[in-house]
């Protein structure tokens, strides 16, 4: 039974690229939630991919976007990136809208530098 | 206030020893509870799951205290393994999971 799995694992940008991360759900699951986590704090919540689309959002910009594909899968971009979006992203799979346990990837850690 | 604020510790134990640590959250409406579990670089994992006042599972237990807006766990006869830190999320009707700062355990030989 395959986990939620994320690709790439690491990832080295500079400032003002673009990067596109990668996230498939566990076996079963049809939600994805992204999340992202600075060095010394718990994971931010970013937004949540349901039947293709956004439904919900976390605080933040506009430079953060998803996707979500039928075959549950989904991706985040990150437009113009800074110094301070060097962190671990991380995707979570649930079970529905109400799934209250989320399973999460290994994550990918991006530097920006 | 924060909507979950932790211990950041470090709490720093021998084998063997019990440890607890606690967690607040701001949100009177969460109606679930969770405690992940996360090794250095690593991704959160599912530790416990609480729905009512408190959960039990082997050397964990976690008990909660609705009337003061706080759950806490309890660690018993502490393992090397056990180091991580530990994170705290209470969810309430919102779909994503807020999580705290975290309580980082080192387990001692």
């Amino acid at each position: 039974d395959a986990g939620v799995t994320q690709s790439p694992t690491h990832l080295i940008k500079t400032r003002g690229q673009q990067v596109t991360l990668r996230c498939s759900p566990k076996s079963g699951h049809d939600t994805v939630s992204w999340y992202q986590q600075a060095l010394g704090q718990g994971p931010q919540f970013i937004f949540q991919y349901y039947e293709e689309e956004e439904r919900q959002r976390g605080n933040f910009p506009d430079r953060f976007s998803g996707h979500q594909f039928p075959n549950y899968s989904s991706e985040l971009n990150v437009n113009a990136l800074l110094l301070g979006d060097s962190a671990l992203y991380l995707c979570a799979s649930s079970l529905g809208l109400a799934g209250n346990i989320q399973y999460f990837g290994a994550g990918t850690r991006l530097s920006v530098l | 206030r924060k909507e979950v604020e932790q211990d950041p510790g470090p709490f720093n134990v021998p084998e063997g020893a019990t440890v607890a640590f606690n967690c607040t959250y701001s949100n009177s409406a969460s109606q679930s509870f969770f405690w992940y579990r996360q090794d250095c670089r690593k991704e959160p994992k599912l530790l416990m799951s609480v729905y009512s006042s408190g959960n039990e599972d082997g050397r964990f237990t976690a008990q909660l205290n609705r009337a003061s807006q706080y759950i806490s766990l309890l660690i018993r006869d502490s393992k090397l393994s056990d180091s991580a830190t530990y994170l705290c999320v209470p969810k309430g009707s919102a779909r994503q999971l807020t999580f705290g700062s975290g309580t980082q355990l080192t387990v001692l030989p």
